[in-house]
């Protein structure tokens, strides 16, 4: 079955730590989104990028980076610089422009 | 810079209630206007899309949404509401040429029998 896996369902860190979450799609799929979901903020988006090897900054991309050097996988690192990293984040992605965005079951960070 | 505004946060019905939840959103150029819904435990999904044509879309179980230009708005409504469509709705639009998707904060919405 086509989908997208993000791996793990939970992380936990320490803090001052880098921690990378993986996002693999099988659908073909160009775009990749990462979204950061916390409680009454919805889905705020981190990075996403159209095409390998090609990135842009979203709304709140500030502590974060990424990477698309395959077109199957967008993995997303929060660094220490990110100063409120725990959170719900999701990573989707979609076909031809405008394409609906498919999700992942999301990974729940904690760091203490 | 385009964004998303959802102004009811949380919304609570009872079963076979009227439902619209309201959705503005910022943007100077053609967009294109997308309903998300998120069923508790389940991951988001497409409820429906408005690109081009006729105002008025309809998208699963029953939900509808308008396009109003003029209103900046994509209303979603539902005339007659389910305990099974308890979940939080959000609202996303991008502009026309572009893949960068800006959601609302959502809307959580119960439905009592």
């Amino acid at each position: 079955d086509g989908g997208i896996t993000q791996s793990p369902k939970y992380l936990f860190r320490k803090e001052g730590q880098n921690v990378t979450l993986s996002c693999e799609q099988n659908l073909n799929h160009d775009a990749m989104y990462w979204y950061r979901q916390d409680p009454g903020q919805g889905l705020r988006l981190i990075y996403y990028s159209q095409i390998v090897n090609d990135f842009q900054k979203g709304d709140i991309a500030e502590g974060y980076s990424v990477s698309r050097e395959k077109k199957e996988s967008f993995p997303l690192t929060v660094t220490s610089a990110q100063k409120n990293p725990t959170a719900f984040y999701l990573c989707a992605s979609s076909g031809p422009l405008n394409s609906p965005l498919h999700f992942g079951n999301g990974t729940r960070l904690t760091v203490t | 810079a385009q964004s998303v505004s959802q102004h009811n946060h949380h919304v609570i019905l009872s079963e076979a209630a009227s439902l619209e939840l309201g959705c503005n959103y910022s943007y100077g150029g053609t967009v294109n206007l997308f309903w998300y819904v998120q069923y508790p435990g389940q991951h988001l999904q497409l409820l429906l899309k408005y690109f081009s044509g006729d105002p008025l879309v309809k998208g699963i179980k029953g939900f509808e949404a308008e396009f109003i230009k003029s209103k900046f708005s994509f209303n979603l409504r539902k005339p007659s509401v389910q305990w099974s469509d308890t979940a939080e709705y959000f609202c996303a639009v991008n502009g026309g040429n572009t893949d960068k998707l800006i959601f609302g904060t959502g809307t959580r919405l119960q439905v009592f029998p």
